[in-house]
């Protein structure tokens, strides 16, 4: 069972336009959600994280929209730059484990 | 700080081998885990670890096996590699706090590792 799927699969945006990515989840105990970003040849690293009890995030270009009765959120980036062209990953945590289910990940173009 | 590494970079095996993958972090973290990333499949939990002598099984557990004798490193160990383990390995850590971060991982910069 694929507890947290990931949309699209690839996206190509405009220097100076919107990315938006979106993220559903099935299971109601996850309480912690952070996007982490990817560049070719690196390790994932943490981008921006919400927890269930806020609807909003922003930290600079980048928001999390959390929306916790559709059992969904989405990472929005404004004025998209070439160097945001990395692959996202959407991820799912609970427990003391502190254990993270990712999506399947989002290929980000941005074009000059 | 080196932050989280990992050792080697790139290694080929040929099938039924046995290998061995080290990750040492120096963040003094207590959690651990390994992932393997394949495409279009992001990544997937194989073991962590929540302290020293700890492991415990993620998603993706068969065909490996792990240890934590030291705070510092988590061992993920291949005993006869098949080339569905043709994949890029990836060791995370991360520490007890509170706050919107403390669930933040930090990755090592992966192995990429060909099972022929």
């Amino acid at each position: 069972q694929q507890q947290v799927k990931q949309s699209p699969q690839s996206l190509i945006v405009q220097k100076g336009g919107i990315s938006i990515i979106n993220c559903a989840y099935e299971n109601t105990a996850f309480d912690y959600f952070p996007w982490y970003q990817q560049f070719p040849g690196k390790g994932p690293a943490l981008l921006i994280a919400i927890r269930p009890d806020v609807s909003e995030k922003k930290e600079g270009r980048f928001t999390i929209s959390f929306n916790k009765s559709a059992k969904q959120f989405s990472l929005h980036i404004m004025d998209s730059q070439p160097g945001d062209s990395a692959t996202y990953f959407c991820a799912v945590a609970s427990g003391s484990a502190r254990q993270l289910t990712f999506g399947s990940g989002t290929q980000l173009t941005v074009l000059p | 700080n080196a932050g989280v590494t990992q050792t080697p970079k790139f290694r080929v095996l040929k099938t039924g081998q046995s290998m061995t993958l080290l990750c040492a972090q120096d963040m003094n973290h207590e959690y651990m885990y390994w992932y393997r990333q394949d495409p279009g499949m992001g990544l997937r939990l194989i073991h962590y670890s929540v302290g020293e002598g700890t492991t415990a099984k993620g998603e993706v557990p068969d065909g490996y096996n792990v240890s934590r004798l030291k705070k510092q490193n988590f061992l993920l160990g291949l005993e006869s590699a098949a080339p569905s383990q043709t994949s890029v390995y990836f060791c995370a850590s991360s520490f007890s706090t509170t706050g919107d971060y403390s669930y933040e991982q930090y990755f090592g910069p992966g192995t990429r590792l060909t099972v022929t």
